[in-house]
């Protein structure tokens, strides 16, 4: 069965700096990866996804993520984060051919001045 | 294109009365429903999948049901709230056909407080 762990809870920056939000995974198969962002009090949007194809995958709003199968990792980066980026962040994963989600636990970024 | 609503957006209910959430897609046939739960620290919880009409899927046992009388149309019910059923409540829909990658995409949230 299908897991992921995001190893921090949250992950305080200033603004300007360049932040990383880890994300391992565990599955037997191929797998899809994802990873959402969450507002206050609003659902989840799409930030990113790796499907197939180029291990670097870039999103919205500057975000980029790298697929490493070695290390079973979709970690997330930004080179400069703004205030604004202040949301907690999700990586799923999915098995190839199965339809079924699964979320990690989540990492609260805060961002401040 | 395709969109999903859910109301209602915020609710707060005395323990032991009912509860009905809703959630509509639009854009969209067949899609598969999932109704997921918030509470805090403890990241997305799957409370029930639709694969289609009258086919609802548990994934934890509950006081609440999922109900699937429409295509499209995906309802949170309860007959007697508890207060561990508060928190922020989150309808999806994913593609069944030409692409089953997982994606899901959310609703706007239902966040309910039993009192």
């Amino acid at each position: 069965a299908q897991s992921v762990t995001q190893l921090d809870s949250q992950v305080p920056v200033f603004e300007e700096a360049p932040v990383e939000l880890r994300c391992n995974y565990s599955s037997s198969v191929s797998v899809y990866l994802f990873w959402y962002v969450q507002y206050p009090n609003q659902g989840l949007q799409l930030l990113l996804k790796y499907l197939s194809g180029s291990t670097l995958v870039k999103g919205i709003n500057g975000f980029e993520a790298e697929f490493n199968k070695s290390q079973t990792s979709f970690h997330l980066r930004k080179p400069s984060v703004h205030i604004s980026d202040t949301a907690e962040y999700f990586c799923a994963v999915s098995e190839s051919g199965y339809s079924t989600l699964t979320f990690g636990k989540g990492t609260m970024l805060l961002v401040s001045p | 294109s395709q969109t999903i609503h859910q109301w209602p957006a915020t609710l707060v209910q005395p323990v032991g009365s009912p509860l009905s959430l809703e959630c509509t897609v639009e854009g969209t046939s067949n899609p598969n429903l999932y109704w997921y739960r918030q509470a805090a620290g403890r990241g997305l919880q799957l409370l029930f999948y639709s694969v289609g009409i009258g086919q609802i899927s548990s994934e934890v046992p509950q006081n609440l049901s999922a109900s699937r009388p429409q295509d499209r149309q995906f309802i949170l019910s309860s007959k007697k709230l508890l207060l561990s059923d508060s928190g922020f409540y989150l309808c999806a829909w994913s593609l069944v056909a030409g692409g089953r990658t997982g994606e899901l995409f959310f609703g706007e949230g239902s966040r309910l407080t039993v009192l």
